[in-house]
């Protein structure tokens, strides 16, 4: 069936380098997308999210982009710091009111 | 204030043994959900209610799981009869609305392991 998926299993950095987590998707019809951080222990964290009438949304830190065309997913996180290891999730839903899908997740590895 | 609370957070069940996990969402939050995540996947949907309706019980996998919100707030995921690949953590969220991405929040999960 269709489903999120991501490119990168793991990603190792060095604190203040700014990080890319990518992110694929296959359903052509979700409208609206979820970046999740979760740490070692705990339930996801809602970190940003975006609608598919949008390419870009930033927060604090935190840049997410989607291109509808390759139906591709990415958080950007600046200046990335040993408090932002986790493992990270998109996910996708649809229609407004929606229950999201979750992918594998990326696993965030900031070196002091 | 509180956020979404799960108990047990540790559960070690001998294989054919009944588990039942608790759930006490946010308070005043219509929305629940459960969720099943394996060892190194994602979170993968189980059921979801609004109020005491359970609106989507899809992601159930098998008619050993069962799940209830009797009065629309506090919530119990049964498990009958356990197996080894029953072994994950188990997460509830919970909205004040419909599901809306930004809106949901996760517990710690209940950790189930089945021996």
């Amino acid at each position: 069936g269709e489903s999120v998926g991501l490119h990168l299993p793991t990603l190792s950095v060095q604190e203040g380098d700014n990080s890319i987590i990518n992110c694929a998707y296959s359903n052509s019809a979700s409208d609206y997308f979820i970046w999740y951080k979760q740490e070692s222990g705990k339930g996801p964290q809602f970190i940003i999210d975006i609608r598919s009438n949008m390419d870009k949304r930033q927060g604090q830190r935190v840049t997410v982009l989607l291109n509808k065309t390759v139906k591709h997913l990415s958080l950007q996180i600046a200046a990335t710091q040993p408090g932002d290891s986790a493992v990270y999730f998109c996910a996708e839903g649809m229609g407004g009111s929606y229950i999201p899908t979750f992918g594998r997740g990326t696993s965030l590895i900031v070196h002091p | 204030g509180a956020g979404v609370s799960q108990s047990p957070r540790y559960k070690v069940a001998k294989r054919g043994q009944d588990v039942a996990l608790r759930c006490d969402p946010i308070s005043g939050h219509v929305s629940l959900f459960w969720y099943q995540q394996a060892l190194g996947q994602g979170p993968e949907f189980l059921t979801y209610f609004q109020n005491e309706a359970q609106l989507d019980k899809s992601g159930l996998p098998s008619d050993r799981f069962f799940a209830e919100r009797p009065e629309g707030s506090v919530s119990t995921l049964k498990i009958q009869r356990t197996q080894q690949e029953d072994s994950a953590v188990y997460l509830c969220a919970s909205s004040p609305q419909g599901a809306i991405g930004n809106t949901i929040y996760f517990g710690e999960g209940s950790w189930l392991t089945v021996v």
